[in-house]
This record gives C-alpha cells, structure tokens and sequence, in this order.
C-alpha cells in the first residue's frame, strides 16, 4: 500500500499569501498523484490531476509539481473562499491511498 | 453535466446490512473506473471499493473485504454498494467517485454522500 503523508497538517495565512502543501509517498507513484479541496459540509472537488494538470473552472492561483515520490500543492496569493481542507490521493496502484489532510485556515 | 447521485444509507445495527445505490448521469459507467470512498465524522478520505470501467474485476479496502460487494446495472447506469455484517467502525458518509478513464481509478467527480451510522 502507498501511504501519503502530507505537511502540514494545519496552516493559518493571511490572505494574498502563497500556501505550500507538500505531499511524500512511500514509493515512487509516478504522476498518478490528484488534489483536492473539500469544504465543510461538501464532496472533495477536483484542483489538480496528474500532479500538475490544470483543471478547467478551478482558479489559476491553484497549481501543482512533483513527481515519484514528492509533491506540491501550491496556492499563490491565498483567498478567503480557500479556506478548506486540502487531501493528495495517488491512483498508481491498489487500494487507493489519500494523505491524512491538511486544513488552510484563513486569519 | 456529470453527476452522482447516492442513497440508501442511515442507522442499522451492528451486525446489519445496507445497499447503497449510485445513479450516475451525465456518462456512461461502463466507460470509467468508479470507486466508493468514506469519510468518517471528522476524518479523513478512505478508499473502499473500485470498479474498472470494462467490470472485470472488483476491488475492496481490507477493512471491509469479505462483507462488502460491489455491483453495476449497465441498463440503469448504477453502481451499487452491498454492505452485511456492518460495524460501528464503519460509520461514514460514502461517496461514489467517478474515475478518469476506464482502467484510470484516479478520481475526477465525487457525488454529494449518503451518511450511514451504525449503532445500537
């Protein structure tokens, strides 16, 4: 099994700010490494596919890097509507594995 | 406009059984990998049961392999998720999740998740 783990678990920014999230995995995944925003009370939605493919409707700001085993997750200047919980998920093998979140809290 | 749409959960008992239902519209099943994911109150996203898009074979978390089974309509574009001897460890809302290809398990599309609460 592929474990995720994520860094950090929580972070409180100001807004405009850059958040960085990393991502690690226990073994090489390739780029079949996905982010995904998840708001209180709503289903995860879609930020980033294959590590660092852009998804349509999702704002700019979000963009994403890495490959094998180190990823990032990188929101440039940081809105109020971005404060969410933050989850990488790699689809390189079964199960399918989720990092343990991180939470972006906007002070 | 893809879209799923879960039901069938809410309280049994420990020991008990429940079918959850995913009626997908917007694509057609067959063409994509689907999976089921969990997440407990307050925690985070667990994978439990996938599908490959062609249907030849499913696929279970340990946690709940030998009491879960997972099934597809093609005629009705539904998957569905047969839960027996349930626990009050799997308590979650469980959402259906669309894949990005037919042999691609990587998730592109979540329903909005059916609570089930187990508990005597």
């Amino acid at each position: 099994e592929v474990v995720l783990t994520q860094s950090p678990d929580f972070q409180s920014v100001t807004p405009k700010e850059k958040v960085t999230i990393t991502c690690r995995a226990s073994q090489s995944i390739g780029s079949t490494l996905h982010w995904y925003q998840q708001k209180p009370g709503q289903s995860p939605k879609l930020l980033i596919k294959y590590a660092s493919q852009s998804i349509s409707g999702v704002p700019s700001r979000f963009s994403g890097s890495g490959s094998g085993t180190d990823f990032t997750l990188t929101i440039d200047s940081l809105e109020a509507e971005d404060a969410a919980a933050y989850y990488c998920h790699q689809s390189s093998s079964l199960p399918l594995t989720f990092g343990q979140g991180t939470k972006v809290e906007i002070k | 406009e893809v879209q799923m749409v879960e039901s069938g959960g809410g309280l049994v008992q420990p020991g008990g059984s429940l079918r959850l239902s995913c009626a997908a519209s917007g694509f057609t099943l067959s063409n994509y990998a689907m999976s089921w994911v969990r997440q407990a109150p307050g925690e985070g996203l667990e994978w439990v049961s996938g599908i490959s898009g062609s249907g030849t074979g499913t696929y279970f978390a340990d946690s709940v392999k030998g009491r879960f089974t997972l099934s597809r309509d093609n005629s009705k574009n539904t998957l569905y998720l047969q839960m027996n001897s349930l626990r009050a460890e799997d308590t979650a809302v469980y959402y259906c999740a669309k894949g990005l290809g037919v042999y691609s398990y990587g998730i592109d599309y979540w329903g909005q998740g059916t609570l089930v609460t187990v508990s005597s």
